[in-house]
């Protein structure tokens, strides 16, 4: 059964500062990843999606991530980070021609200034 | 052009009563999918509309059953309620199905359903 692991219940940084959100996946074929992110009182968004190819992908926001098969991991990065990045990130996995997303617990991003 | 909108945003409930949520997808989007997001966890999938059909159903009781109309929003109900059934309901639409893979698949705002 797929699964999706997100380590951090979360995590605080300064604007400005580098982000990395780590996300680690259970799956025996090949993954098809995302990341969504949840504002308060909004929709989840998709940020970006992997499913093969050039395993650094861009997304929306600046926000990019990189797939590694050996660590079966999918972190999420941004450069620099702004205070309304604030919100609740979730990792998910799908299966190839599934129908259903997997997502992790998620990981509450809080930006000081 | 309107996203996915869900109704009712907020209701409260009791223990052993039944509840239906809403959904209206986005334009031009014919598949609904509902999923549960418990405090403090990730959005768990319940089912999956499309013609009118539940076309994929996730690890959820009987208790939990949907609908979908012609003009493709769709419905969840959910019977004999428990405190455990609260939760954020999510609705998402997409196109064909397929929307996981174009990233074209669109949530709601979600109804935050209190059981007590």
């Amino acid at each position: 059964a797929q699964s999706v692991t997100q380590p951090d219940i979360h995590i605080t940084v300064s604007e400005g500062a580098s982000l990395e959100l780590r996300c680690n996946y259970s799956y025996g074929a090949t993954p098809y990843l995302f990341w969504y992110v949840q504002s308060p009182g909004q929709g989840l968004q998709l940020l970006l999606k992997y499913f093969s190819g050039d395993t650094l992908v861009q997304g929306i926001k600046g926000f990019e991530a990189e797939f590694k098969r050996s660590q079966s991991s999918f972190n999420l990065r941004k450069p620099s980070v702004h205070w309304s990045d604030a919100a609740e990130y979730f990792c998910a996995v799908a299966m190839e021609y599934g129908n259903k997303l997997v997502f992790g617990a998620g990981t509450i991003l809080r930006v000081k200034s | 052009d309107a996203g996915v909108t869900q109704s009712p945003t907020h209701l409260i409930k009791t223990r052993g009563q039944q509840v239906t949520l809403r959904c209206s997808p986005k334009s031009g989007h014919d598949t609904v999918s509902w999923y549960q997001q418990a405090l403090g966890q990730g959005p768990q999938f319940i089912f999956q509309y499309y013609e009118e059909e539940e076309r994929q159903r996730g690890n959820f009781p009987d208790r939990f059953s949907g609908h979908q109309f012609p003009n493709y929003s769709s419905e969840l109900n959910v019977n004999a309620l428990l405190l455990g059934d609260s939760a954020l309901y999510l609705c998402a639409s997409s196109p064909q199905g397929q929307g996981i893979y174009t990233g074209e698949l669109f949530f709601g705002e979600g109804s935050r359903l209190t059981v007590l």
